[in-house]
């Protein structure tokens, strides 16, 4: 069974700085995919991350981007110029390439602090 | 436009009341699913619908009874729930259950409370 880990429980910045998030997984499955999401405090779980473990380019989406290790199985996310809108619960997810693999599994997430 | 809606917001029951929880999506999303989250812990699966066809139940107890109308509806019908069912039940949904498209869009969620 696949399993994520997100090593660090709280992790906090200064606003406008740079701040990375780990995530580590581990599967036997050479095709499957990433996400990381976030969850503020207003609790909806919003998408911010995508990556298909096919593609060597890491995903960006403006000040967010991945490192995406395969080998290492290693997918971590950095916060460009950190908003005050940034802090939230942050969980990474793989989901399985396979058919009839729907389910998300869920590291434990990070809660990230922004500090004015 | 990747917008679930959940309603109610919030709920309180008692161990004999029967609710039902709703969501809906527009966005011609064909696998829709149920999870539930507790307090600082991760969402954990437990319903999944594709193409209005229950494709997984993630083990959970009959006292949860999902039912999909359409595909655009998704309901959580509730009775005889234990104070250990109180959480944030968080609804989704894909555009189809393989491949990327099966990225999955959630609503704000329902914060559930049984008395």
């Amino acid at each position: 069974a696949q399993t994520v880990t997100q090593s660090q429980p709280e992790m906090s910045v200064q606003e406008a700085e740079t701040v990375t998030l780990s995530c580590t997984y581990d599967t036997s499955e050479s095709d499957y995919y990433l996400f990381w999401y976030k969850q503020p405090p207003s609790r909806q779980m919003i998408l911010v991350i995508r990556q298909e473990a096919y593609k060597q380019q890491n995903a960006t989406e403006n000040r967010f981007s991945v490192n995406f290790q395969k080998a290492a199985k290693s997918f971590s996310l950095k916060i460009s110029d950190s908003q005050l809108g940034d802090a939230a619960m942050y969980f990474c997810a793989y989901r399985s390439a396979q058919g009839g693999s729907e389910k998300l599994v869920f590291g434990k997430g990070t809660k990230l602090t922004v500090n004015p | 436009d990747t917008e679930v809606t959940q309603t109610p917001k919030h709920l309180v029951m008692g161990m004999t009341n029967k609710k039902s929880l709703k969501c809906e999506q527009h966005m011609g999303h064909r696998a829709m699913y149920w999870y539930k989250q507790k307090a600082k812990k991760p969402p954990e699966l437990m319903f999944v619908y594709s193409y209005e066809k229950l494709s997984i139940n993630e083990s959970v107890p009959s006292r949860f009874s999902p039912e999909c109308p359409n595909s655009s509806l998704l309901n959580l019908h509730l009775h005889a729930l234990q104070p250990e069912d109180s959480a944030l039940y968080l609804c989704a949904s894909s555009l189809s259950i393989s491949g990327i498209q099966e990225t999955q869009y959630f609503g704000p969620g329902t914060r559930l409370l049984v008395l």
